[in-house]
């Protein structure tokens, strides 16, 4: 069984669409986040969701807006798709043990690519 | 503000070599330490963590890593690496009480067989 799955695997799209990524945790898990790995596989946190509350919210353009409709899920949607979008996402999600964060699981990345 | 540095980004090796990828960060709190393995096209996989206790932890394939609180350094070693070890290592750190992970840059290993 799949942990933590995204869809779509890859995504490709002009500047200017709106589009967005899906991701789903089967593992019981309190909180989710969305990474950006860019060209240089530097991988940076966007946003942290712990029971469908927004916890952390990096500096990220307005025009990303994550959207967690209960705490098995968490979506990311884009409006006005830019070059420098251009990147892999990574959904992940972890348990909070005793107000500790335990390890992160990962899905397997979306690869947007915008034209 | 917190950081984390892997200064090792691109390492060559052959098989049966030792390994050893540094990381420090920059926190002065307590933390909890992870690697992660990235291989070629694949997600990003745990490969140890430390959270307390004895500062030498084993992962898994036969890494380990050290934890130096005076260094602020978890370094990733491994004593004979082999060709299917070839992969992007990344550092991760987590301020206790805080749902935030800090990654290192990376550090890709390439291992000749």
């Amino acid at each position: 069984d799949t942990a933590v799955s995204q869809t779509p695997k890859y995504l490709v799209t002009q500047m200017g669409n709106d589009k967005s990524i899906k991701c789903e945790q089967n593992l019981g898990h309190d909180t989710m986040y969305w990474y950006k790995q860019d060209s240089k596989k530097f991988l940076k946190i966007m946003f942290s969701y712990n029971n469908k509350e927004l916890i952390i919210n990096e500096t990220v353009p307005n025009r990303f807006s994550p959207k967690s409709p209960d705490k098995a899920h968490l979506n990311l949607h884009i409006n006005s798709l830019e070059l420098g979008d251009s990147a892999v996402y990574f959904c992940a999600s972890s348990q909070d043990i005793s107000g500790r964060t335990d390890t992160q699981y990962f899905g397997p990345g979306t690869r947007l690519t915008v034209l | 503000a917190q950081s984390v540095s892997q200064h090792n980004h691109h390492v060559i090796l052959s098989e049966a070599a030792s390994l050893e990828l540094g990381c420090n960060y920059s926190y002065g709190g307590t933390v909890n330490l992870f690697w992660y393995v990235q291989y070629p096209g694949q997600h990003l996989q745990l490969l140890l963590k430390y959270f307390s206790g004895d500062p030498l932890v084993k992962g898994i394939k036969g890494f380990e890593a050290e934890f130096i609180k005076s260094k602020f350094s978890f370094n990733l070693r491994k004593p004979s690496v082999q060709w299917s070890d070839t992969a992007e290592y990344f550092c991760a750190v987590n301020p206790r009480g805080f749902n935030k992970f800090y990654f290192g840059s990376g550090t890709k290993l390439n291992v000749k067989p």
